[in-house]
Formats: C-alpha cells, sequence, structure tokens
C-alpha cells in the first residue's frame, strides 16, 4: 500500500520550461491537494480538488495549473516556470470528510535557474 | 482571516529534556479544527493530532501531550524526555470555519534540534 506517490522526487527547470508534477493516491481519498514549501512559511495551499471533476485555487495559484485526471490521480503544472517557483512541492489526499488530516506524499525538490 | 503563529523558529535541546512548541492561532469561527504535523530530516510530513474546537480535553499519547486553550486561542505541544528521533520541523495547522474544511492554513513551523 504506497499511499500518496509523486513522480519525480527531483527537477532542475530552466526558466520558461513547463512540467507535470503527478500525484497518485490508492488510499481510496476524496479530496486531493497541492502545498508548496518554502523556507520559513510553511506549507502553503497552491490547488486542491474537493471531490473528483472539481478544482479549486488554494491561496498562492497563480503560475499553475491542476488535472483531477481521476479519483486516484491529481497533477499539477508549470506552464513557464518561474525561479520563485523553486520549492518543495507536496501532494496530499483526504477522506471525503473535511477537515481531517491529510496524508501527504514524499515531496518534490522542484528548482528553476 | 485565519492565521496560524509558531514564533519559535528554532529549539535546540539535549537528549531527555522536556520541550514545549508553542502555537497561537487567530480566528473568528466558533468551529474549527487544529493540527499538529511532524516532518523529520527525511521530509515527509506527518500527522500527528488533530482537536476540534470543543474539545479543550489535554491528550497524552506516549511522550507527547497537547495543551489547547481557547481563552489564549493556543494548541501548544510537549515532548517529555526527548529523543534524537524527535529531531523534526514541527507544523502546527488550523481549518473549518471560513477558510472551509478543504483549506488548511499552516504556521511557519519550529525546528526542533535534540543532541545527543
Amino acid at each position: 500500500n504506497a499511499g500518496v506517490t509523486q513522480t519525480p522526487k527531483f527537477q532542475v527547470l530552466k526558466t520558461g520550461q513547463s512540467m507535470t508534477l503527478q500525484c497518485a493516491q490508492d488510499m481510496n481519498h476524496n479530496s486531493m491537494y497541492w502545498y508548496r514549501q518554502d523556507p520559513g512559511m510553511g506549507l502553503r495551499l497552491i490547488y486542491y480538488s474537493a471531490s473528483e471533476g472539481t478544482t479549486d485555487k488554494g491561496e498562492v495559484p497563480n503560475g499553475y495549473n491542476v488535472s483531477r485526471l481521476n479519483k486516484r490521480e491529481f497533477s499539477l503544472r508549470l506552464e513557464s516556470a518561474a525561479p520563485s517557483q523553486t520549492s518543495v512541492y507536496f501532494c496530499a489526499g483526504r477522506p471525503g470528510q473535511q477537515n481531517t488530516e491529510a496524508f501527504f506524499g514524499q515531496g518534490t525538490r522542484l528548482t528553476v535557474v | 482571516a485565519q492565521k496560524v503563529t509558531q514564533a519559535q523558529t528554532e529549539i535546540s535541546v539535549v537528549e531527555k529534556e522536556d520541550v514545549t512548541l508553542d502555537c497561537v492561532y487567530e480566528t473568528r469561527d466558533t468551529t474549527y479544527y487544529l493540527f499538529w504535523y511532524k516532518q523529520p530530516p527525511s521530509g515527509e510530513l506527518v500527522f500527528l493530532i488533530r482537536r476540534n474546537s470543543f474539545d479543550e480535553q489535554n491528550e497524552i499519547s506516549g511522550r507527547y501531550s497537547w495543551n489547547f486553550q481557547k481563552s489564549t486561542s493556543s494548541f501548544n505541544f510537549t515532548i517529555t524526555a526527548s529523543q534524537v528521533v524527535d529531531s523534526a520541523v514541527y507544523f502546527c495547522a488550523l481549518s473549518g470555519g471560513s477558510t472551509g474544511g478543504f483549506k488548511t492554513i499552516f504556521g511557519a513551523g519550529t525546528r526542533l534540534f535534540v543532541k545527543a
């Protein structure tokens, strides 16, 4: 039982390049999330998907797009990477209920040069 | 607006010392949920506890205990007899109410170093 799996674990991009971060969960979670973690700022919500077929913006959505491909998968796309998007990205899932604890992936360390 | 403040950026203790990590939150809502997560050096985030705003009972789990005080808007976390394996970044978080149950606000985190 893998839980929440993110790929890749590390990535270096050049400014202006695009990429998609993949996330898959096998815990039957209804809601899924993308966060970014920056030093001294905790985790900030980029986008979330309350259920399959829906997505909503979080605190810092600019420069990102998401796709909830099916119940298991929730991808995050950077269309034109910028150095300000250098961060550690975490995908998470929650059971159907709101306000429950989140289960996180291992993180993706992204550097944009 | 909702906010979570973890004023302690870093704490360093010697093994077997007790240590308390502070968490102060701001919300105008009457129903909300508080969480603590641990992020060890390996990087993953691990859930530790959830508390709802109507339950002010303190909780103890082994060497861990949590003190929730609505009067001071605090949800502090104490590790008794700390161990090297407790070295991690600890995050306090808040959800519910006006942010909605899907959006969780995290504090900036407290990095705990436990020296042998």
